[in-house]
């Protein structure tokens, strides 16, 4: 069955960058839609935007686009998220997640990431 | 974007009861609606998606409904790992939003 591992936890300064890894095992990356969410402590979930390696597209929630990049490593079927200009405000739990693809149409995220903790201090 | 609203925002309840969270689209979504229950400290699960159809391996005893703007999930006969927060969330345009949260405790 398919699996999503992602990387450990990251501490980083402000204005800094950071990556966060999200590896598929049980199947391959290019084959699925992965999507990106993340939970700044005491807030609920907030949707980043999603990545379909097949199609090379990717989809960004307005308040990330331009500092937000996700790729995707055929090779490792493996995906990342890039978020840079780090602020306080940037400090949560990322997640990865696989999106439910039927015929032209997505639903929600079926297969999660244990979830990777950035603090931003 | 689509602006999501659940009520209420926390609920208590005890083992055994029927308990129901509603969702509101700011515009129809017509069935692109999903439901997560999330734990501290967990990854989000998917428990209902297209409104309706239940998630492999997720028990009955949750089901979900509406359409077009308004949308329930009801789980029949609360168990003592129910106890959790609920988010839905449409698919039907991006960015794919979230309600804010419905915190289900133990009364």
């Amino acid at each position: 069955q398919v699996q999503l591992v992602q990387s450990g936890p990251e501490v980083k300064k402000p204005g800094s960058s950071v990556t966060v890894s999200c590896k598929v095992s049980g199947g391959t990356v290019s084959s699925y839609v992965i999507s990106w969410v993340r939970q700044a402590p005491g807030q609920g979930l907030e949707w980043m935007g999603r990545i379909i390696p097949i199609y090379g597209t990717s989809t960004y929630g307005q308040k990330f686009q331009g500092r937000v990049t996700f790729t995707t490593d055929e090779s490792t079927s493996t995906a990342y998220m890039e978020v840079s200009s780090l602020t306080s405000d940037d400090t949560a739990v990322y997640y990865c997640a696989r999106v439910l693809w039927f015929g032209d149409s997505l639903y929600g995220m079926d297969v999660w990431g244990q979830g990777t903790t950035v603090t931003v201090s | 974007d689509i602006r999501m609203t659940q009520s209420p925002s926390s609920l208590s309840a005890a083992v055994g009861d029927r308990v129901s969270i509603t969702c509101r689209a700011s515009q129809s979504i017509t069935n692109s609606l999903n439901w997560y229950q999330h734990k501290p400290g967990k990854a989000p699960n998917l428990l209902i998606y297209a409104a309706s159809s239940l998630q492999s391996g997720v028990p009955s005893r949750f089901s979900g409904s509406g359409s077009g703007t308004d949308f329930t999930l009801t789980i029949s006969s609360l168990q003592p790992g129910d106890f959790a927060t609920y988010y839905c969330q449409q698919s039907y345009s991006t960015p794919f939003t979230f309600g804010q949260g419905t915190k289900l405790d133990i009364k």
